[in-house]
């Protein structure tokens, strides 16, 4: 069966920090990760997906295919970057789409 | 575009009774996933139903149910309300076309915020 497991609930660090969030899955066939995030009073939203290799609001997120990680990355934290983060997965060409039980970021000034 | 809509907001039961919830997907998804948002658990899938049928489904006991109409709206069941069920359900719809044709992005809704006393 397919796992997603985010390690740390709760990280905290200071603003221009660099922080990662980790995400590691286990599943034995071609999945596609995705990064959610949720801010404060908003609905649940993608950030990035490993497809697209692309840069969101400063956080990238490499698909490490031997350690079956997904962490997602930013060099230099903002404090509007607090949020709550989830990482998902899926099964390629199938919309089941499963969560990890999500990590909470708090960047303080 | 109009959002995902989730009637109602907010609930409140006793236990034993029954709930549904409604949901209301982006105009032309035709895939609507159900997730039940706990702060201990996270998000847990319920199921998934794509052209009314249902296509994916978590580990839920029976008493969590589902069903899809031909516009593409969806409502979800739960009988014999436990004081364990209070969550916030979410709904998400996407185009679910597959991956070729759909991005994977899920568009959720705001959420039922259900309190099973």
């Amino acid at each position: 069966a397919q796992r997603v497991t985010q390690p740390e609930k709760l990280l905290s660090v200071f603003k221009g920090a660099p922080v990662e969030l980790k995400c590691n899955y286990s599943y034995s066939g071609s999945p596609e990760l995705f990064w959610y995030v949720q801010y404060s009073r908003q609905r649940l939203q993608l950030l990035l997906r490993h497809i697209s290799r692309e840069s969101i609001k400063g956080f990238t997120a490499d698909l490490n295919k031997g350690e079956t990680s997904f962490h997602l990355k930013k060099p230099f934290a903002q404090e509007e970057d607090s949020a709550m983060y989830y990482c998902a997965l899926r099964w390629w060409n199938n919309n089941d789409m499963r969560f990890g039980a999500g990590t909470r970021l708090t960047v303080k000034p | 575009k109009a959002g995902v809509t989730q009637t109602p907001r907010y609930l409140i039961k006793t236990r034993g009774q029954q709930v549904t919830l409604s949901c209301s997907p982006i105009s032309g998804h035709r895939s609507v996933s159900w997730y039940q948002q706990t702060p201990g658990q996270g998000l847990q899938f319920l199921f998934e139903y794509f052209s009314e049928t249902q296509r994916n489904k978590g580990n839920f006991p029976g008493r969590f149910s589902g069903r899809q109409f031909s516009n593409s709206r969806s409502e979800m069941n739960v009988s014999t309300l436990e004081l364990g069920d209070s969550a916030l359900y979410l709904c998400a719809s996407s185009g679910g076309q597959g991956a070729i044709m759909d991005t994977g992005e899920l568009f959720f809704g705001e959420g039922s915020r259900l309190t099973v006393l």
